[in-house]
């Protein structure tokens, strides 16, 4: 079966680093994506994965390794507005997204 | 400014009535998505349309239908709601060209099946 895991929740403190871990088993894969949703609020892009390495995008950044199954999200300089939920998905070989549950963050001051 | 809308952005029904949750975009995206979301789970694909007249089922399509009559709607409908469609509800779409492009999100209807 297809299976994405990644933490239900995390905390972390304003102005500090986290990283959002995410491992996935699926049938193909054609690129990894990150979205941010906001409690209420619908799913916006966050990054999008189809090569081993690292992308940076302001403070955010996401790595991605297909040989293990795994990608992360980097949060740099925390603000409280990064409170959120980060979900991790996976473009299989039917070009479908498979998404996992998210991660909920939570900012402390 | 393009956009994606759905409506009613809330419902509650009860638990045999026919439910229609429409979604009408201005991005003239080809690809349109419909997903529910509930505590626990990831996103799940219940239909999805690549064009006009085109329409898949998805992951969790049991109970739900749609139609492409046009560019800009899919309308989702539950035949016979159930309790077990109580949920979140979002409509999403994307670019043709490139099947991985990002999706942009509906803001979301929340259902209720009494």
């Amino acid at each position: 079966g297809q299976n994405i895991d990644q933490p239900t929740e995390m905390t972390a403190t304003e102005g500090a680093i986290v990283q959002i871990n995410c491992t996935y088993q699926t049938s193909g894969f054609n690129g990894l994506f990150w979205y941010q949703q906001h409690a209420g609020e619908a799913p916006t892009f966050l990054s999008y994965n189809v090569l081993d390495g690292l992308e940076e995008k302001g403070r955010f950044s996401s790595f991605l390794s297909r040989s293990k199954g795994y990608s992360y999200l980097l949060l740099k300089e925390l603000q409280m507005k990064d409170s959120a939920s980060y979900l991790c998905a996976v473009m299989d070989s039917n070009y479908q997204l498979i998404w996992g549950a998210g991660t909920k963050l939570i900012i402390k001051p | 400014d393009a956009e994606i809308t759905q409506s009613p952005r809330h419902k509650i029904t009860e638990t045999g009535r026919q439910v229609t949750l429409a979604c009408h975009q201005t991005w003239n995206h080809n690809n349109m998505f419909w997903y529910r979301q509930d505590l626990g789970h990831g996103l799940r694909l219940i239909h999805y349309s690549y064009g006009v007249q085109d329409t898949n089922k998805g992951e969790v399509s049991d109970g739900y239908s749609v139609s492409r009559s046009n560019t800009e709607d899919l309308p989702l409908t539950l035949e016979s709601a159930a309790s077990s469609q109580t949920s979140v509800y979002f409509c999403a779409s994307s670019m043709a060209s490139e099947p991985y492009n990002e999706q942009f999100f509906g803001p979301g209807t929340r259902l209720t099946v009494l």
